[in-house]
């Protein structure tokens, strides 16, 4: 059972926009920034937003993050073939005192 | 370019220590202020924190495994490592090692990932 809650599974077809949810709580989201990363099946995951809603260098602003209160929402726009990965979000929890994921949210592109 | 590489045995008896080690390359454990990181997950699952550590030897750990695990960071060899007493099948897992770029250490800012390393433990 992980801390912040995605849902297991989103899908779009190409060229669709998608957005994948995240829940937290005060302690998690609702005082701290959220971060998302994509994993690709078999490699490391990949840091996708930062600070809630900034991109690294590198990222194409079809990604784009969001929050408020104590949820926080990745969307990407235009989906792409190899935009079909495993995505989790991140925050720092002030009552467990470490930086806690999402459970992961498994995108398919139809 | 920083790259990050985990090494290690792969398989750990149950009850013993998974000890890894992390060798950092194209930058130095000592510049900037980051923390160097340990994450596990298991098979088809996601993501948890295990602990971190900075340049000075200064660790924090996931309370949930804080008994159990040592961070150390060899500075002179740019590379860290990770000891996990007391083992069990719950602790197999794909563990990663990465850099924290947060000047804080209290956001989880993970640039830089190593490719991660599996160990299983069994008898």
């Amino acid at each position: 059972q992980s801390v912040l809650t995605q849902p297991p599974s989103a899908s779009g077809a190409p060229g669709q926009r998608v957005t994948i949810p995240c829940s937290g709580s005060s302690s998690n989201i609702g005082s701290n920034y959220v971060y998302w990363y994509q994993q690709v099946p078999g490699t490391a995951p990949k840091l996708l937003v930062y600070k809630s809603d900034q991109r690294p260098s590198g990222v194409p602003d079809r990604f784009s993050g969001s929050k408020s209160g104590t949820s926080a929402s990745l969307a990407i726009s235009g989906l792409r073939s190899e935009d079909e990965a495993d995505y989790y979000c991140a925050a720092w929890d002030d009552s467990l005192i470490g930086p806690v994921f999402g459970g992961g949210t498994k995108l398919t592109v139809l | 370019q920083v790259q990050l590489q985990e090494s290690g045995p792969g398989l750990v008896k149950p009850s013993q220590t998974l000890s890894l080690t992390c060798r950092v390359s194209g930058g130095s454990i000592n510049s900037g202020n980051y923390y160097w990181s340990w994450i596990r997950q298991p098979a088809g699952k996601g993501l948890e924190w295990i602990g971190h550590i900075y340049s000075s030897g200064s660790a924090k750990y996931n309370p949930s495994l804080k008994s159990r695990v040592t961070i150390l960071v060899d500075t002179s060899k740019t590379q860290f490592s990770l000891k996990l007493s007391s083992v069990t099948a719950a602790d197999t897992a794909i563990y990663y090692c990465a850099r924290n770029s947060d000047s804080s250490g209290y956001r989880p800012h993970f640039d830089y990932w190593g490719r991660g390393t599996l160990v299983t433990v069994s008898s």
